[in-house]
């Protein structure tokens, strides 16, 4: 399709495991984002991709958070050691810099 | 700190009046400000996009207003209808990236 994709669109993991979230984004977009919505509540930046220029991790909560966009196109989202605090919806959107957000549906994450 | 703040957690307004949330933000200098909507479960979906020099702008039933000195931008959707109940998000850009407010969830009663 010509949206946003991401994969998988529900997880469910127990506490201590890893997990990888995947984004997909629009085709030429320059721009990634990644953001994390907990139940009932606003997006929190997480970290944010431009180009070929270094990502801006200022977002992650913790080093048990990590980022990384290959080839200028998808991206993968690393929670090592999941806790219970991280679950939540964990969104991801592109765009050509500046403007606009196309979103993608989410990837829901439960740790038990 | 900085901040982004939306008036209200939730907002009921009756079939056919006007809608206005709230976005105030401080310690930010944005060159633009967005609107989105979300629908429970999905992502959010862009609406609409002004710039600092901008102080209105409209699309269809609605209209965004941005005051750089009030640090303030007004939403208004006029002629409200059920269907457009759901949770709106403030966006501006702050330091190259987009932040959001938590947003405010808009229910319209027929």
């Amino acid at each position: 399709g010509a949206g946003v994709s991401q994969s998988p669109s529900n997880k469910v993991t127990e506490k201590g495991k890893d997990v990888e979230l995947r984004c997909d984004p629009i085709s030429g977009h320059t721009a990634l984002y990644w953001y994390r919505q907990s139940l009932g509540q606003g997006l929190e930046f997480l970290i944010y991709f431009q180009g070929n220029s270094a990502p801006d991790k200022s977002g992650l909560p913790s080093d048990r958070f990590s980022a990384e966009r290959t080839g200028g196109s998808v991206s993968t989202l690393t929670i090592q050691r999941t806790q219970q605090e991280d679950s939540a919806v964990y969104l991801c959107a592109s765009s050509w810099g500046q403007g606009e957000l196309f979103f993608g549906e989410g990837s829901r994450l439960t740790v038990l | 700190s900085q901040k982004i703040e939306q008036n209200s957690e939730a907002l009921n307004i009756q079939e056919g009046k006007t809608a206005t949330l709230t976005c105030n933000y401080t310690n930010y200098s944005p060159a633009y400000l967005q609107w989105y909507r979300q629908d429970p479960g999905r992502g959010p979906v862009f609406l609409l996009l002004i710039r600092e020099n901008e102080k209105e702008k409209r699309k269809e039933r609605l209209k965004v207003t941005f005051d750089t000195t009030l640090k303030q931008s007004l939403f208004h959707i006029t002629a409200s209808q059920p269907a457009d109940s759901a949770t709106y998000l403030c966006a501006l850009e702050g330091g190259d990236k987009i932040i959001f407010g938590k947003g405010t969830r808009l229910h319209i009663l027929p």
